[in-house]
């Protein structure tokens, strides 16, 4: 039982590249999200999806994509990287039924746009 | 006003003390309450969970919740070196299952 995986763990990408970020879970959680870390602002909301089929933009979602492939995979593509987006990105998973809204989160990728 | 305040710390204890840690929120509507640590380098990994005022013993750790006073607090008995790290506060409403993070409280335990 992996839990939360992330893939890659570190990538360093030059302004305006593109790339995608993929996690997947194994816990068979309903809802997943992408959150950002950043020193002194704490962990901050990109895109969430309650359920399969369904994406809904979080606190900071410009710049971002995201796709709920299938109930395990849940990616988040930067178009067009800016310096801004350095980063260490965190994909979370929880079960959203039952009363349970644990989230349990991946590893992180750690994300440097130079 | 954040949404969930914490104090940044770092909050600095001795070995075999208890921590205390507190964390605010300002949305009235929130039911759903977390404890987060978190290790320099690492992911954020949940240690407690509250839904109800009162007190939730886990091992060395005690969740409290007060949510007429609009706060959860986190006290960690006999605190170990291992115990050093930053702890977050997450808060969440039923619906949507969204949680808004504190900036959290960095603790440091002395042999």
């Amino acid at each position: 039982n992996a839990g939360v995986t992330q893939t890659p763990k570190f990538q360093v990408l030059k302004t305006g590249q593109s790339m995608t970020l993929q996690c997947a879970q194994d816990m068979n959680h309903n809802s997943m999200y992408w959150y950002r870390q950043d020193p002194g602002m704490g962990l901050r909301l990109i895109y969430y999806s309650a359920s399969e089929g369904t994406t809904d933009k979080g606190e900071v979602p410009n710049g971002y994509n995201v796709s709920r492939l299938n109930k395990r995979e849940f990616s988040l593509r930067l178009e067009s990287a800016a310096p801004s987006q350095t980063s260490v990105y965190f994909c979370a998973s929880s079960e959203f039924e039952s009363l349970n809204y644990e989230q349990y989160f991946g590893p992180g990728t750690r994300l440097t746009v130079t | 006003q954040k949404e969930v305040e914490q104090n940044s710390g770092p909050l600095s204890v001795p070995e075999g003390a208890i921590a205390s840690l507190n964390c605010t929120y300002s949305d009235r509507g929130s039911q759903s309450f977390f404890w987060y640590r978190q290790y320099s380098g690492k992911s954020p990994e949940l240690i407690m969970s509250i839904y109800s005022n009162g007190d939730k013993e886990d091992g060395r750790f005690t969740a409290q919740l007060n949510k007429a006073s609009q706060y959860v607090s986190l006290l960690i008995r006999d605190s170990q070196p291992s115990d050093s790290a930053t702890y977050l506060c997450a808060v969440g409403r039923a619906a949507g299952n969204k949680l808004t993070f504190g900036g959290g409280t960095r603790v440091l335990v002395k042999p």
